[in-house]
Parts: C-alpha cells; structure tokens; sequence
C-alpha cells in the first residue's frame, strides 16, 4: 500500500543548524506531498507541499523538493531557530479528489539556544 | 482565521465507559476527520465524512463510531472505552474542492482510559 518513510528522531541541534528531515515514499500512483508540523500543545497545520516532481515547496525557510526518481521529499532548513523546535509528518495523498493523507511517523525536532 | 475546536483537551475515562470526543469547524466545510496520533505511529485514520449523515471508514475504525448530523460537527464515539485507546486524537476538516490542499486540524484530545 502507499506509504511513507520518515527518518527517527529525536533530532537536537543548535541554533544557526542545518536541518535535514529525510522523508520517502511509496505510492502506486503519482502522489501529493506535504510536510506539516507541530507545536507543542497545537494540533497539526501545513508547512509545505508540493503536487508535482520536481517541484519545490517552501515556507518559513524550510523547503522541499519532489524527487520522482528518488521517491523523496526531504525537509531543509539552511539556519533553524529555537521556535523551530516541533514534531515535522511527511505525508501523501493520491489523487485529486482522494480524501485521505497518508502520514510518517513523525520527527521530533529540538533547538537549543 | 479558520478554526477547528475540539472539545476536551485532556480527558480521563474508565474502561468501559462510553465516550464522547466532538469536533466543530467554521469554515463550512464539508469533510471532516477523525485520526489518533500515537508515539512512532504517526497519524492513523479512524473514520472520515464526505459531507453531513455521511461517513466512511479509515484504517483503524475498530471500536470506534462516528456521528455527523449537522454540517460543522463531527462525533467520536468509543462505544465502550478499552486502555489501548488511551491516545491523542486529532480532527481535522477540508473544503469539499481543495483537491490536494490542506487539511486544517483541532487542537487534539488527549484521552487515557484507565
């Protein structure tokens, strides 16, 4: 079935860090993808997203880019900040009229001042 | 601002009891899910409805029902609460035309059945 793969955490780092979440899946057809993150205590919003290969998503200086090839969708930060510091989901969704999203496990993700 | 409220956001519950976890969205929407989110499990989907008096099954509806009688309300029902239902669980809605856009969630419930 479609799935995907998302690297364990916890992961701590630094402020200023570089921040990789590596994120793959497996899908019989040609998925959506999106990253969503939460806050402590909040329930789940979207970070960033991407319906295409090859295309990139990008928010809050987080970005992504769909790699058919690679069936990838890593999560990049060039610099992170202490509100960084939340659980990141990689999920998919098949077809435009499909109504469910498939997640990851989830990685928790610290920054230390 | 949109908005997805929930109406517990810790509740404690005895093994067997019926319980009650209700979801209100805003903004008209006419999806609405229901998922319960456990430590290296991700977000798992119990039921989901396409519009009101409609509902469809996910992946784990097993002891779980589900209620949406009116268009910005939707109901999880744990017919007789078990401890492996001690979880958060999370609702979320999405317009009926946003295609692959963005599903908005509540707050969670955290629920421990004892």
């Amino acid at each position: 079935g479609d799935s995907v793969t998302q690297m364990e955490g916890p992961v701590t780092l630094s402020e200023e860090a570089f921040l990789t979440i590596n994120c793959t899946y497996t899908a019989t057809g040609y998925p959506s993808l999106f990253w969503y993150v939460q806050y402590p205590g909040e329930g789940l919003q979207l970070l960033l997203k991407a319906t295409k290969a090859d295309d990139k998503g990008s928010n809050k200086g987080f970005e992504a880019t769909y790699r058919k090839e690679t069936t990838s969708f890593h999560l990049e930060k060039g610099s992170v900040q202490v509100s960084d510091s939340a659980v990141y989901f990689c999920a998919l969704t098949l077809d435009f009229n499909d109504y469910k999203l498939s997640f990851g496990a989830g990685t928790t993700v610290t920054v230390r001042a | 601002d949109v908005k997805v409220t929930q109406s517990s956001r810790y509740l404690v519950k005895r093994t067997g009891e019926k319980v009650f976890l209700e979801c209100v969205q805003d903004m008209d929407h006419e999806n609405m899910f229901w998922y319960r989110q456990d430590p290296g499990l991700g977000l798992r989907l119990i039921y989901f409805s396409y519009d009101v008096k409609m509902k469809e099954k996910g992946d784990i509806p097993e002891g779980y029902s589900v209620s949406r009688e009116k268009k910005e309300r939707f109901s999880l029902i744990l017919e007789s609460a078990s401890t492996n239902q001690t979880s958060m669980y999370l609702c979320a809605s999405r317009h009926r035309l946003a295609g692959m856009d963005e599903q908005f969630f509540g707050p969670g419930t955290r629920l421990t059945v004892l």
